[in-house]
């Protein structure tokens, strides 16, 4: 199969807390893997991606590391900030310009 | 460089009427994706464009199609509209290049409700 599943939300934190979002994906081929972020009321905004097994994606404070052992790339910030509030969707790309989302889990950051 | 851009971003049909949906993809962009979002189903993707020709096709009726002009501009048509087709259609482009490369760029999406 070709999905990507990853944690359900809603997930709440507190400014500074420690975030990790999990996804896994289903071991066909190997797959381009990302997260999207999706603010209130927008489109969905690439944050980081990784291509092939152990690359790191990073970006904002976000990091991701692509993990074929485990079949997952997890999101996680060391710091998270109430601006980072919005729906991460995890995604991973196959062969022929496919995208598969998994579910998106919501990160509410409060002060 | 101009993003994605979707028209329109908000309407409103009632049961039985259709709809047609616009993208104008970034420039130089030559695939151009469909997906719709709903909280219930979330992300599910509609069909990909490229050089006219549809690539790729989800999960979806005959009631939704879509089509791509000569300078890559999309549209997609959901006719005989349904309470659930209510739902946040996102288009998004991306470069043509191999496998692992490519990274979609989303509109702001168009919301669609039907009463």
């Amino acid at each position: 199969g070709n999905s990507v599943t990853q944690m359900e939300g809603p997930v709440t934190l507190s400014e500074e807390a420690f975030l990790t979002i999990n996804c896994t994906y289903t071991a066909t081929g190997y797959p381009s893997l990302f997260w999207y972020v999706q603010y209130p009321g927008e489109g969905l905004q690439l944050l980081l991606k990784a291509t092939k097994a152990d690359d790191k994606g990073s970006n904002k404070g976000f990091e991701a590391t692509y993990r074929k052992e485990t079949t997952s790339f997890h999101l996680e910030k060391g710091s998270v900030q109430v601006s980072d509030s919005a729906v991460y969707f995890c995604a991973r790309l196959n062969t022929g310009n496919q995208f598969y989302f998994g579910t998106g889990t919501s990160l509410t950051v409060i002060p | 460089k101009a993003g994605v851009t979707q028209t329109p971003r908000y309407l409103i049909k009632t049961r039985g009427q259709q709809v047609t949906l616009s993208c104008s993809p970034i420039s130089g962009h030559r695939s151009v994706s469909w997906y719709q979002q709903t909280p219930g189903q979330g992300l599910q993707f509609l069909f990909e464009y490229f050089s006219e020709t549809q690539r790729n096709k989800g999960n979806f009726p005959g009631r939704f199609s879509g089509r791509q002009f000569s300078n890559s501009r999309s549209e997609m048509n959901v006719s005989t509209l349904e309470l659930g087709d209510s739902a946040l259609y996102l288009c998004a482009s991306s470069l043509e290049g191999s496998s692992g490369a490519n990274v979609l760029t989303f509109g702001a999406g168009s919301r669609l409700t039907v009463l």
